[in-house]
């Protein structure tokens, strides 16, 4: 139980473009949604958190207007890189909590080129 | 600002071997600990959370302990498997639901 699907698993998009990564929360409702990145053998650092039918809240350093954050419904939230550029290539997951702990996506490796 | 550390950042052992995974952070006020499993380019398995109130978990050949005031954690493995081998990650949740990730111990059991 508590599993939170993300999609897709890997992405290769050329510069400029968007790209849309999913994350579903299969068995129980997700009114909250973080959003983290990681880069190679570093730490996943924390961009946002998304709520349910209100505004994601990001941290400091962290483009909203690049990074678009969705959480429309009890089970979805996604986020959106927008005009992506080789250095936003990373690691993205995202996790929700559950059962006094959290529990994360498999993640999504994002190429730009 | 709460800071984790995690020490060593890689381990080699061989098979069987039991080892210990260091853990520490510089705020003591936290809700819990969560220690991770991170297998290459794939996401995070939970494997013990502890809370602030308790001084350890166990699950399977896995050992968690919490010395909140002292900002320390130590994840035991016994009796290592190949199977082991990824990455661990601890982290603490602090007020706000923000979690603080350590940086891993690279784990590698050869056989």
């Amino acid at each position: 139980g508590a599993v939170v699907s993300q999609h897709p698993s890997r992405v290769i998009c050329k510069s400029g473009t968007s790209v849309k990564i999913e994350c579903r929360s299969l068995d129980f409702q997700a009114t909250t949604m973080f959003w983290y990145r990681q880069f190679p053998k570093k730490s996943l650092m924390l961009m946002a958190t998304s709520n349910e039918g209100s505004k994601a809240t990001y941290e400091q350093g962290v483009e909203k207007d690049k990074f678009l954050i969705n959480h429309a419904s009890l089970t979805l939230s996604t986020l959106t890189v927008t005009s992506a550029h080789p250095e936003d290539s990373s690691f993205y997951i995202c996790s929700a909590p559950r059962h006094a702990g959290y529990t994360f996506g498999s993640g999504t490796r994002l190429t730009v080129v | 600002k709460q800071e984790v550390t995690q020490i060593p950042a890689a381990l080699s052992v061989p098979e069987g071997e039991n080892l210990v995974l260091n853990c520490s952070f510089t705020d003591s006020a936290i809700y819990n600990l969560q220690w991770f499993r991170q297998d290459p380019g794939k996401g995070l398995t939970s494997l013990l959370l502890i809370q602030s109130s308790q001084r350890e978990q166990t699950s399977g050949r896995l050992n968690a302990s919490l010395d909140k005031s002292s900002g320390r954690s130590t994840l035991y493995i016994a009796a290592s498997q190949p199977g082991d081998s990824a990455t661990y990650l601890c982290a603490v949740e602090t007020s706000g639901s923000r979690l603080t990730f350590g940086e891993g111990t690279q784990l590698t059991v050869n056989p």
